[in-house]
C-alpha cells in the first residue's frame, strides 16, 4: 500500500484555484513530483523538486511542500486540467512509491 | 528528443515469466546520470513503482516486488528489459517504461502496454 495518501476527488470552477495534497512521512526528508494523467495517456511530469516544471508545462502549475505535505496548486485551472494526479516520492524505506491520486473535476 | 517504446507479449500464462523490452530513442542507457525504470498501472488504479536500473548499471527494486523481478540493459545500450516472474493475475496491468532524473522525477515514458495475465 502507499505511504503517500492523497485525496480521491476535488472539483474546481473553471478559473479557479485547486490545490492537490500529498501527506507522507517521508515528505518531511523528500520533494514530491507531480504528474498528470489523462484517460488512456501516460503520466506527464507536470512539477518536480522544490517546485520546477518541465518544458512546456503552463506556469499555472505550482508545487510547494510543508512538513508532511506536499502540494500542487493549478491556479486558474482549463478545462484540459481535469486528469489524474499523482506525487511520486521516496518512502519510509528509500525506495520509490507513488501516491493513491486525486481525480480533478474542472465544473 | 528522447523516445521510449515498450514491446512485448500482451498475454502470459500464471506463473509464468513476464518480459518487456523499451527500446529507447534520442539517448543511450549507459550515458548521463538517468533512472531507467518500469511502472505499472493496475486496471482502473494508480500507479505502482517496480524499479530502475541507473546509467551505472546499477538497479533498485520495489521491495515488494524485489524477490520476482529484474531489469537488465541489452548490450546495445539502446534496450532496456523488465522480467517479472510467477505472474498471477494480480500482475495484469499496463507497464511503462520511463527515464527519471532521479528515482522519482520521470520526465520521458512510454506510451505503455498492457500485459493481461491469464490462462
Amino acid at each position: 500500500s502507499s505511504e503517500l495518501t492523497q485525496d480521491p476527488a476535488v472539483s474546481v470552477a473553471l478559473g479557479q484555484t485547486v490545490r492537490i495534497t500529498c501527506q507522507g512521512d517521508s515528505l518531511r526528508t523528500y520533494y514530491a513530483s507531480w504528474y498528470q494523467q489523462k484517460p488512456g495517456q501516460a503520466p506527464v511530469l507536470v512539477i518536480y523538486g522544490e517546485n520546477d516544471r518541465p518544458s512546456g508545462i503552463p506556469d499555472r502549475f505550482s508545487g510547494s511542500s510543508s512538513g508532511n505535505i506536499a502540494s500542487l496548486t493549478i491556479t486558474g485551472a482549463q478545462a484540459e486540467d481535469e486528469a489524474d494526479y499523482y506525487c511520486n516520492s521516496r518512502d519510509s524505506s528509500g525506495s520509490f512509491v507513488f501516491g493513491t491520486g486525486t481525480t480533478v473535476t474542472v465544473l | 528528443q528522447v523516445h521510449l517504446q515498450e514491446s512485448g507479449p500482451g498475454l502470459v500464462k500464471p506463473s509464468q515469466t513476464l518480459s518487456l523490452t523499451c527500446t529507447v530513442s534520442g539517448d543511450s542507457i549507459s550515458s548521463g546520470n538517468f533512472y531507467w525504470s518500469w511502472i505499472r498501472q493496475h486496471p482502473g488504479k494508480g500507479l505502482e513503482w517496480i524499479g530502475y536500473i541507473h546509467s551505472s548499471g546499477s538497479a533498485y527494486y520495489s521491495p515488494s516486488l524485489k524477490s520476482r523481478v529484474t531489469i537488465s540493459v541489452d548490450t546495445s545500450k539502446t534496450q532496456f528489459s523488465l522480467k517479472l516472474t510467477s505472474v498471477t493475475a494480480a500482475d495484469t496491468a499496463v507497464y511503462y517504461c520511463a527515464r527519471g532524473r532521479t528515482g522519482y522525477e520521470y520526465n520521458y515514458w512510454g506510451q505503455g502496454t498492457l500485459v493481461t495475465v491469464s490462462s
